[in-house]
């Protein structure tokens, strides 16, 4: 069967500070990859996807970064955390196949920003 | 482009009550619909989806059914429980060739059942 896994699971960073979350997914080959933001008392943002190693898109500007080193293995990063950060991150795979849509979700990050 | 919109939460229940959360949708095409439930400091989960019109989804004692005359996906469960205290969010994905699966999610709603 298919895991997924974030860590950490919460961190605490000051402003200014470099990020880097990682996410894994066991038991399938050639996920898509998905990041989503999910600021207090609200829903989840998509921020980036990944159909393949090396391929990235962003959904909205911001100051984060990912990228896909391996087939599944998903890293969102930053050179320089901002307040408007903090937040919950939760990464997300689906099968890249045609006509199977629903993506499932890791346990997710707490980040918060000082 | 696709949109969601669920009912303003939140939703306070007693226990065995009858639940509906409402959900409507915008969308070009023919979406799949899903709804996800968030217990708290955890991930999402999967409750139930429907991939056509008039499908009905159903899982540990939830139901939506896809109504496209309506442009509607209503969660129902008959009588809650107090586990079932969580946040639901209803979704749609996007079913165009360039879309790569991406999922657009509703607001959230906040539900918490009381003994």
């Amino acid at each position: 069967s298919q895991t997924i896994h974030q860590w950490p699971a919460t961190l605490v960073q000051p402003v200014g500070s470099p990020l880097s979350l990682e996410c894994t997914v066991e038991g399938t080959s050639n996920p898509n990859l998905y990041w989503y933001r999910q600021a207090a008392g609200r829903g989840l943002q998509l921020l980036f996807y990944s159909v393949g190693i090396g391929q990235i898109s962003s959904e909205v500007p911001q100051n984060l970064s990912a990228s896909r080193p391996q087939d599944r293995q998903f890293i969102l990063s930053s050179k320089k955390l901002l307040l408007s950060d903090s937040g919950f991150y939760l990464c997300a795979w689906r099968l890249g196949l045609a006509g199977v849509d629903e993506q499932f979700f890791g346990p997710g990050t707490r980040l918060t920003v000082l | 482009g696709n949109s969601v919109t669920q009912m303003e939460g939140p939703v306070t229940l007693s226990e065995e009550a009858f639940l509906t959360i409402n959900c409507t949708y915008t969308a070009t095409g023919y979406p799949s619909l899903f709804w996800y439930v968030q217990y708290p400091g955890e991930g999402l989960q999967l409750l139930l989806k429907a991939t056509k019109a008039d499908d009905k989804g159903s899982n540990k004692g939830f139901e939506a059914t896809y109504r496209k005359e309506t442009t509607s996906f209503h969660l129902e469960k008959g009588s809650v429980q107090v586990s079932d205290s969580a946040v639901y969010f209803c979704a749609l994905s996007d079913t165009r060739g360039t879309s790569y699966g991406k999922l657009t999610f509703g607001q959230g709603t906040i539900l918490t059942v009381h003994p």
